[in-house]
């Protein structure tokens, strides 16, 4: 069922961008791409989404490669409040409505 | 607003018992997915309720059930629970039937000994 492929961690020092990278290359052509981040067991937290366009949010930007096959979530000037797990996540067609397919997600440390 | 609420935060019991965990979903939203989230793996999907009724299951067997109330609130059930259901479980609701935004709740996390 896995859909996404993410390095299962990284570092970024403080006030630098942190580039997340995501492998979904099985994913079909109306399936979206998520990201979420969940903070020491917390619920996770909706940080950004797309298709296929490049996306930017006043969290976030999402960049979508041509082909689909992989995306990159960038923390423009990463805090120490960014530490956290960051997941990649298709939305699959399901039997009527749509589920969510979480990766094992990319444990982010920002340093000071 | 007030957003998605879960009871309770922590449970504990042993195994073949029954387990009841309640969710409260964010105002105007009238779609609930529950989550299983495994120590150390990301949250897997067990199903979608909407307009009480279910509408979409992952790969989870029949012990686990659910209920939607007319007030969108959702309750999961889980039947002769086993060691392996230990696990944070999570309750997301969203506006219409599954295709936007999840937002997620605090979590309950369920202890089988």
């Amino acid at each position: 069922d896995a859909k996404t492929t993410q390095p299962p961690s990284m570092d970024c020092a403080e006030g630098r961008a942190a580039n997340l990278p995501c492998n979904h290359s099985t994913i079909s052509g109306n399936e979206y791409v998520y990201w979420y981040r969940q903070i020491h067991s917390q619920g996770p937290q909706y940080i950004i989404h797309g298709l296929k366009n490049n996306e930017t949010n006043e969290m976030a930007s999402l960049i979508i490669t041509e082909d689909r096959k992989s995306s990159t979530l960038i923390l423009p000037h990463a805090t120490l409040r960014d530490t956290a797990v960051y997941y990649c996540i298709v939305r699959v067609a399901t039997s009527g409505t749509y589920k969510y397919i979480f990766g094992t997600g990319t444990r982010l440390k920002v340093l000071a | 607003e007030t957003g998605v609420t879960q009871s309770p935060t922590h449970l504990i019991k042993t195994r073949g018992q029954q387990v009841t965990l309640r969710c409260s979903s964010q105002s105007g939203h009238n779609t609930v997915s529950w989550y299983q989230q495994a120590l150390g793996q990301g949250p897997q999907f067990i199903f979608q309720y909407y307009r009480e009724e279910e509408n979409g299951r992952g790969n989870f067997p029949p012990r686990f059930s659910g209920l939607q109330f007319p007030n969108y609130s959702s309750e999961l059930n889980v039947n002769a629970l086993e060691l392996d259901d230990s696990a944070l479980y999570l309750c997301a609701s969203s506006r219409g039937w599954g295709g936007n935004e999840q937002f997620f709740g605090p979590g309950t996390r369920l202890t089988v000994l």
